[in-house]
């Protein structure tokens, strides 16, 4: 069965500066897709960024960017320019490529932007 | 906004009690998801729905059921509730069932077992 580990709990960064959060994952699968999901204090559960396994260029949205490295099955996230509205929890989480669609989830970091 | 209603925001019950939980897809989406995120066992998939079919299965107690009706909208049926049943249960949609459509999230269901 896949797993998904992240092994920071919470992380603190200053306003402006870079922040890297860690995400491991296991699975005998070659063929997948990883995920990082914001959470919020409201809750709602935003999607940040996706990677194809297959795909070997990392994936980056604006600010945002990951490193993907399959054969360590590690896929950090990287924020640049840290801004206040980005203090949440965030989650990785896996998706494997069979009939069972779930998303399998890592137990969160927590991130704290300092003004 | 996701475009994904889940109803109600809040619901405060019982222990042994009985809630149904509702989930409104976004339009057009065929496939609805639920997941349970509680303190002590973080986020877990509980059962997925396509057009009205389940299609897979996660951790989910024989005292819960879901179903999907023709108009697509969802419904989690939470029975015999328990104290660990306290949790915020997410619904969440995506077109279809393959594995590259992303999933979007409703708001969730705070349900609180007293």
């Amino acid at each position: 069965a896949q797993t998904v580990t992240q092994s920071q709990p919470e992380m603190s960064v200053q306003e402006a500066e870079t922040v890297t959060l860690s995400c491991t994952y296991d699975t005998s699968e070659s063929d997948y897709y990883l995920f990082w999901y914001k959470q919020p204090p409201s809750r709602q559960m935003i999607l940040v960024i996706r990677q194809e396994a297959y795909k070997q260029q990392n994936a980056t949205e604006n600010r945002f960017s990951v490193n993907f490295q399959k054969a360590a099955k590690s896929f950090s996230l990287k924020i640049s320019d840290s801004q206040l509205g980005d203090a949440a929890m965030y989650f990785c989480a896996y998706r494997t490529m069979d009939s069972n669609y779930q998303l399998i989830w890592g137990a969160g970091t927590k991130l704290i932007i300092k003004p | 906004d996701s475009g994904v209603t889940q109803t109600p925001k809040h619901l405060i019950t019982a222990t042994g009690q009985r809630v149904t939980l509702r989930c409104s897809p976004r339009s057009g989406d065929l496939s609805v998801y639920w997941y349970q995120q509680s303190l002590d066992q973080g986020l877990q998939f509980l059962i997925q729905y396509y057009n009205g079919e389940e299609r897979a299965k996660g951790n989910i107690l024989e005292r819960f059921s879901a179903q999907q009706f023709p108009d697509l909208h969802s419904e989690l049926n939470l029975s015999s509730l328990e104290l660990g049943d306290s949790a915020l249960y997410f619904c969440a949609s995506s077109p279809g069932q393959s594995s590259y459509n992303e999933q979007f999230f409703g708001p969730g269901t705070r349900l609180t077992v007293l």
